[in-house]
């Protein structure tokens, strides 16, 4: 079956670093998201990963190992605002996105 | 402002009731969807349009019925509901489906409670 792993959730230190880890079971393979959703917000498109490595934007990168079945987003010099659920989702050979149930990150000062 | 607009935010309905939920996107996007959200749960697939033509129906009940009657509006009537069926429902678009590396974008989401 189809299946997508994330912690529920996550807290961190305000400037601090954190790991957000995700593994994924799917038929076929055509990519990996991660979306951010602050409560009563909108998910938005934070990053898109097809290719083994780490990809680099701003205070925020994904890796993504597809020979595991495993991704992580990582989150820099954290502040207040990355207070948000971190949603997984993989691409599967039929174009269909299979969802994670989000990981719940808690920013503590 | 992610470009697709829902409307209610928040719904409040009876079982017995009918009612609407409303979404249009302005990004001139081809494809448009309804997801169930419940906490601390995988978002649910229920409905894909593409240019307007219905693509996907992933063993909704039919007291959900999807209306699409252009590529920028999308509807979902609701009647009869259950209880359970209290959750998040989220609109989106995307470019197309199908595309690899086409990230949607959602709308902020109506809040519906079935009493």
């Amino acid at each position: 079956g189809q299946n997508i792993d994330q912690p529920t959730e996550m807290t961190a230190t305000e400037g601090a670093i954190v790991q957000i880890n995700c593994t994924y079971q799917t038929s076929g393979f055509n990519g990996l998201f991660w979306y951010q959703q602050h409560a009563g917000e909108a998910p938005t498109f934070l990053s898109y990963n097809v290719l083994d490595g780490l990809e680099e934007k701003g205070r925020f990168s994904s890796f993504l190992s597809r020979s595991k079945g495993y991704s992580y987003l990582l989150l820099k010099e954290l502040q207040m605002k990355d207070s948000a659920s971190y949603l997984c989702a993989t691409m599967d050979s039929n174009y269909q996105l299979i969802w994670g149930a989000g990981t719940k990150l808690i920013i503590k000062p | 402002e992610t470009g697709v607009t829902q409307t209610p935010r928040h719904l409040v309905m009876g079982m017995t009731n009918k009612k609407s939920l409303k979404c249009e996107q302005h990004l001139g996007h081809n494809a448009m969807y309804w997801y169930k959200q419940s906490a601390k749960k995988p978002l649910e697939l229920m409905f894909v349009y593409n240019f307007k033509e219905q693509t996907e129906n992933n063993s909704v009940p039919s007291r959900f019925s999807p209306e699409c009657p252009n590529s920028s509006h999308l509807f979902l009537h609701l009647h009869t509901l259950q209880p359970e069926d209290s959750a998040l429902y989220l609109c989106a678009s995307s470019q197309d489906i199908g595309t690899p590396a086409g990230e949607l974008f959602f709308g902020e989401g109506s809040r519906l409670t079935v009493l």
